[in-house]
């Protein structure tokens, strides 16, 4: 079975500052990938970042970071330097190779509803 | 490409009513799902599938039907609706290969009272 769990239900950060989002998993499969999706007050999912279970190097696009931890089984996303469109709920994601019987089905975190306040 | 397309947006039903949710994908992809979001709960899987003809249920698929007939579209059927159906559900699809994200359709507010 597995588990994803985003700890921070609802995040408030003033305009400038600094944040991160925790994730943390638990999987039984050695190979499988996480990722990050946005979701926006308009509603839709944007796919931000897929890291596998093999490359533990840190990922960073413009202001947004993210550091991955096998050894904590780990994946936070930080975001630097926050902005009012940053605002959305985050979710964390986790794909196994044998999820659901090579279904890559995807376990989803329950969320992290960031509110930038300018 | 129009990606992933969800019809209809919106819908309310009346208990016991039924109705066929549609997802289409223009990218060729083999998987195909369907989700629900629920405040508090994130995603949980109703029911998928990795080819034409083929489906699977996930995490809560009780109330729930799909078909596959056609390797572009992905329906979701409520053969009855109750209000505890009551969700945004989120279409979704991929191409085979471990490495590769899901792309997710705008979704589909339902409201059964």
């Amino acid at each position: 079975a597995q588990k994803v769990t985003q700890a921070q239900t609802e995040i408030s950060v003033v305009e400038k500052e600094d944040v991160t989002l925790d994730c943390v998993y638990e999987t039984r499969d050695t190979t499988y990938y996480l990722f990050w999706y946005k979701q926006p007050p308009s509603g839709e999912l944007v796919f931000l970042i897929r890291r596998n279970s093999f490359d533990e190097q840190n990922e960073i696009s413009g202001r947004y970071s993210w550091n991955f931890q096998k050894s904590t089984s780990s994946f936070n996303f930080t975001i630097t330097a926050s902005q009012v469109v940053d605002s959305a709920v985050y979710f964390c994601a986790l794909s196994g190779i044998y999820s659901g019987a090579g279904s890559y089905q995807l376990t989803f975190g329950k969320g992290t509803k960031l509110s930038v306040i300018p | 490409n129009a990606g992933v397309t969800q019809t209809p947006k919106f819908r309310v039903l009346k208990t016991g009513q039924s109705m066929t949710l549609l997802c289409a994908q223009d990218m060729n992809h083999e998987y195909m799902y369907w989700y629900r979001q629920d405040p508090g709960m994130g995603l949980r899987l109703i029911h998928y599938s990795v080819g034409e003809g083929t489906t699977a249920k996930g995490e809560v698929p009780d109330g729930y039907n799909v078909s596959r007939l056609k390797k572009q579209n992905f329906l979701l059927g409520l053969e009855s609706a109750a209000p505890s159906q009551t969700s945004v559900y989120f279409c979704a699809s991929r191409p085979t290969g471990i490495s590769y994200e899901q792309y997710f359709g705008p979704g589909t507010r339902l409201t059964v009272t």
